[in-house]
């Protein structure tokens, strides 16, 4: 079954540190992928995304991610996290073989500490 | 630009009572979508359009319907309200297929 695992509900990370947000998935056709932010009271806005070549990929923001094919997985890193970060984050897979069927995962909401 | 623009944003409905929640966007995307999210449970895909005059059911249509009569505008309607109805509602357009999303606001509707 296709699926997308966000492990983490909830992390939170001092301001200035790094951060690093999981996303694992299982899918049967190469994915799309996508990270996707929410502030709240907000709809999401897309971070980054990456549909083919290189696996390392620049968002906004300061945000990056990398699609690791063995290990099925597009986790989220910013090297340093400021207070306005502070949202939840939602990881997307969808197929390039056509049909909307973008899944999302269930989000990790960032806490954001002084 | 607006984007996708919802309304309402708030809502409280009886139990039973029907509302429609509207959604316009002006980018001229073709695909519209309608998820709602629940706390720890992502988004989940409730209908879908890739164009005027074509819907399709998505992961959880039941209790809802849904017409998309111009390109712009993509309503979706609750019959008879349920508790299990309390979401927050969110629309979303695309210029294509897999294709990054634009979001509204979201609609917070609350069943009572």
């Amino acid at each position: 079954a296709q699926s997308v695992t966000q492990p983490d509900i909830h992390i939170t990370v001092s301001e200035g540190a790094s951060l690093e947000l999981r996303c694992n998935y299982s899918y049967g056709a190469t994915p799309y992928l996508f990270w996707y932010v929410q502030s709240p009271g907000q709809g999401l806005q897309l971070l980054l995304k990456y549909f083919s070549g290189d696996t390392l990929v620049q968002g906004i923001k300061g945000f990056e991610a990398e699609f690791k094919r063995s290990q099925s997985s597009f986790n989220l890193r910013k090297p340093s996290v400021h207070w306005s970060d502070a949202a939840e984050y939602f990881c997307a897979v969808g197929p390039n073989t056509g049909g909307f069927k973008t899944i999302f995962g269930a989000g990790t909401r960032l806490f954001v500490k002084a | 630009n607006a984007g996708v623009t919802q309304t309402p944003k708030f809502r409280i409905l009886k139990i039973g009572q029907s509302m429609t929640l509207q959604c316009t966007q002006d980018m001229n995307h073709n695909y519209m979508y309608w998820y709602r999210q629940d706390p720890g449970m992502g988004l989940k895909l409730i209908y879908y359009s890739v164009g005027a005059g074509i819907t399709d059911k998505g992961e959880v249509p039941n209790g809802y319907n849904v017409s998309r009569s111009t390109t712009e505008d993509f309503p979706l309607r609750l019959e008879l309200a349920a508790p299990s109805q309390t979401s927050v509602y969110f629309c979303a357009s695309s210029p294509g297929d897999n294709t990054e999303a634009f979001f509204g606001q979201g609609t917070r509707l609350t069943v009572v």
